[in-house]
């Protein structure tokens, strides 16, 4: 079965410093992987995805992340954190074994110190 | 493109009573999923839509039920409502083809409490 666990449930940074969000996966075939964020009170909005192409994927707002099937990692990245990204991040996983079904991490919560 | 859509965006109910909830997607998907959000359980699927029909379930009860319309608009209903139904229920859709879904884009979601 698929799963994704992700390392952190809280990430506090400086605003302008890097950030690192950390998702490892289990999955039993050819994963899409995805990262979603969420504002408070809104629905989830797609950052980037991953589907068998490039490694590095590049997001949107600055995000990228890069797929590392050895270590069955999708880390999400950013280079330089602005006070606007403060929400809670998904990682996500869905394969064509569990029929195209999304499974979601437990999300972690980001917080932009001034 | 409008985005997806959601009606209502919040919701108060009674334990036993019934809701429909009600989801239209970005113009040209066909394929429409539901999840339920709370904080204790996170995000869970409920059940995906394509072309009318439930292409997959997730592990709810028959309580929790849903449709889609042929204009791709799809509704979910939940009946004898419990108190740990209170959640944000989400939609997505997304321009699926047989082979699965493609990436899935959500709406803002419904906020249902019970009391």
């Amino acid at each position: 079965a698929q799963s994704v666990t992700q390392l952190d449930s809280h990430v506090s940074v400086s605003e302008g410093t890097p950030v690192l969000l950390r998702c490892n996966y289990s999955s039993s075939y050819s994963p899409s992987l995805f990262w979603y964020v969420q504002h408070p009170n809104k629905g989830l909005q797609l950052l980037l995805k991953y589907t068998s192409a490039a490694t590095l994927v590049k997001g949107i707002n600055g995000f990228e992340a890069e797929f590392k099937k050895s270590e069955t990692s999708f880390h999400l990245t950013k280079p330089s954190a602005h006070m606007s990204d403060a929400a809670e991040y998904f990682c996500v996983v869905s394969d064509q074994v569990n029929d195209y079904k999304l499974s979601f991490g437990a999300g972690t919560t980001v917080t932009v110190r001034a | 493109k409008a985005g997806v859509t959601q009606t209502p965006r919040y919701l108060i109910k009674t334990r036993g009573q019934q809701v429909t909830l009600s989801c239209s997607p970005i113009s040209g998907h066909r394929s429409v999923s539901w999840y339920q959000q709370t904080p204790g359980q996170g995000l869970q699927f409920l059940f995906e839509y394509f072309s009318e029909t439930q292409r997959n379930k997730g592990n709810f009860p028959g309580r929790f039920s849903g449709r889609q319309f042929s204009n791709s608009r799809s509704e979910m209903n939940v009946s004898t409502l419990e108190l740990g139904d209170s959640a944000l229920y989400l939609c997505a859709s997304s321009s699926a083809g047989a082979g699965g879904p493609d990436t899935q884009y959500f709406g803002p979601g419904t906020r249902l409490t019970v009391l």
